[in-house]
């Protein structure tokens, strides 16, 4: 069973420049979300998407969006990008599932990450 | 918000047993906790997730006081390739992300 795909694993971009990242998730989960991770601030939650639906978002400025296709394919885009932006950005799917003491918590599975270097 | 609690960094030797401890005082009821470790520059990879009590798979165990209002990793035998960053996660994530907080990990130093 293939994991979470991310695609590029690196790239460089320049201030004001804009970027897409890809994620492809394991096959049958639906939800995928994404995260940002520096050493300043640790792994911070970005946004989740369902059913090409944004359910969730995290604290980032519109800059930061995302859209979800209907394969579950998801792109995250940063526009105008900062030297702040630098980061590993991180997607991850879960499947489905009830929510029960018996199915447990959906656990989250993670791609390898896109590494961004703003210059 | 289940924020935790975790030391920030920890050192072994090869061969020991490891303890990672994380508190979430404000555990919800229906809260699971999950661990996580992440090599650099990788994704976090799930290790273990428990509910309440104890729970063992093949690489560590998981123990759950009866408040729940902490947790301890417990990696057995550790060697070189357990240097990672753990994380303790409390919460749902399929229903509150922006609840499921990571926190700086406890870092762990296997040394030789």
């Amino acid at each position: 069973k293939a994991g979470v795909t991310q695609t590029p694993r690196y790239l460089i971009k320049t201030r004001g420049q804009q970027v897409t990242l890809s994620c492809s998730p394991i096959s049958g989960h639906r939800s995928v979300s994404w995260y940002q991770q520096t050493p300043g601030q640790g792994l911070q939650f970005l946004f989740e998407y369902f059913s090409e639906t944004q359910r969730n978002k995290g604290n980032f400025p519109g800059r930061f969006s995302g859209r979800q296709f209907s394969n579950s394919r998801s792109e995250m885009n940063v526009s105008t990008l900062e030297l702040g932006d630098s980061a590993l950005y991180l997607c991850a799917s879960s499947p489905v599932g009830g929510r029960s003491a018996a199915s447990g918590a959906n656990v989250l599975t993670f791609g390898a990450g896109s590494r961004l270097t703003v210059l | 918000l289940a924020k935790t609690t975790q030391p920030i960094s920890m050192d072994s030797y090869e061969g020991q047993e490891v303890n990672i401890t994380c508190s979430h005082n404000n555990i919800a009821t229906n809260d699971y906790i999950t661990w996580y470790q992440q090599f650099p520059s990788q994704g976090p990879r799930f290790i273990i997730q428990g509910y309440k009590t104890k729970v063992t798979n093949e690489v560590a165990s998981l123990f759950i006081p009866a408040d729940r209002k902490s947790s301890t990793l417990s990696l057995p035998r550790v060697s070189l390739s357990d240097t990672a960053v753990y994380y303790c996660l409390v919460g749902e994530p399929l229903y509150n992300f922006n609840k499921f907080y990571f926190g700086s990990g406890t870092k762990l130093n296997v040394k030789p």
